[in-house]
């Protein structure tokens, strides 16, 4: 069965300096890998999503994500993080479930606090 | 394009009722899945409808059940509510398809008293 890790349950950084959130992932087949931002008490916005292609993927407000097939890993990043950006990350992965229609599911979530 | 619109988005029941939660998609998408999100955790894939059929469901027992429309809007009903049933329950649409992203409504906040 299909599931994702994110094993940094809580993350602080200082505003300006770079971030890296981690997630792994376990599933048979080829993934589809997503990244979701959550703001409190909000839903879950997309950031960005691979499937294909190159392996490192641009997304929204200045992320990426970079696929590493061999470590099964699909890690976030930003060069410069803005207060804006605490909030809750969540990596989540899509299988197919029969006819190939999808289900995604979420990993635990990376908690992310920015300090002046 | 509208979004995706939950009612109500907050609720009181109290242990052993009944709650219906309710889910307009965005335009367009023929796919509504649900999802069980606990304080400090990711969101639990609850089931997923598409035109009209469910198509696939997580480790939630029966009293869990839904329902989609033909405009593609969807209800998630709750029997016999239990205190862990606490949680926001988030409804996402989409195109269904491999790869397709979901588009995530704000919530509805369940409290079991």
């Amino acid at each position: 069965a299909q599931s994702v890790t994110q094993p940094d349950i809580h993350i602080t950084v200082s505003e300006g300096a770079s971030l890296e959130l981690r997630c792994n992932y376990s599933y048979g087949a080829t993934p589809y890998l997503f990244w979701y931002v959550q703001s409190p008490g909000q839903g879950l916005q997309l950031l960005l999503k691979y499937f294909s292609g190159d392996t490192l993927v641009q997304g929204i407000k200045g992320f990426e994500a970079e696929f590493k097939r061999s470590q099964s890993s699909f890690n976030l990043r930003k060069p410069s993080v803005h207060w804006s950006d605490a909030a809750e990350y969540f990596c989540a992965v899509g299988t197919d479930i029969a006819g190939g229609y999808q289900k995604v599911t979420f990993g635990t979530g990376t908690k992310l606090q920015v300090i002046p | 394009e509208t979004g995706v619109t939950q009612s109500p988005t907050h609720l009181i029941k109290t242990r052993g009722q009944q709650v219906t939660l309710r889910c307009s998609s965005q335009s367009g998408h023929n796919t509504v899945s649900w999802y069980q999100q606990a304080l400090g955790q990711g969101p639990q894939f609850i089931f997923q409808y598409y035109r009209e059929e469910e198509n696939g469901r997580g480790n939630f027992p029966p009293r869990f059940s839904g329902l989609q429309f033909p405009n593609y809007s969807s209800e998630l009903n709750v029997n016999a509510l239990e205190l862990d049933d606490s949680a926001l329950y988030l409804c996402a649409s989409s195109l269904g398809t491999l790869g397709s992203p979901l588009h995530f409504g704000n919530g509805t906040r369940l409290t079991v008293t």
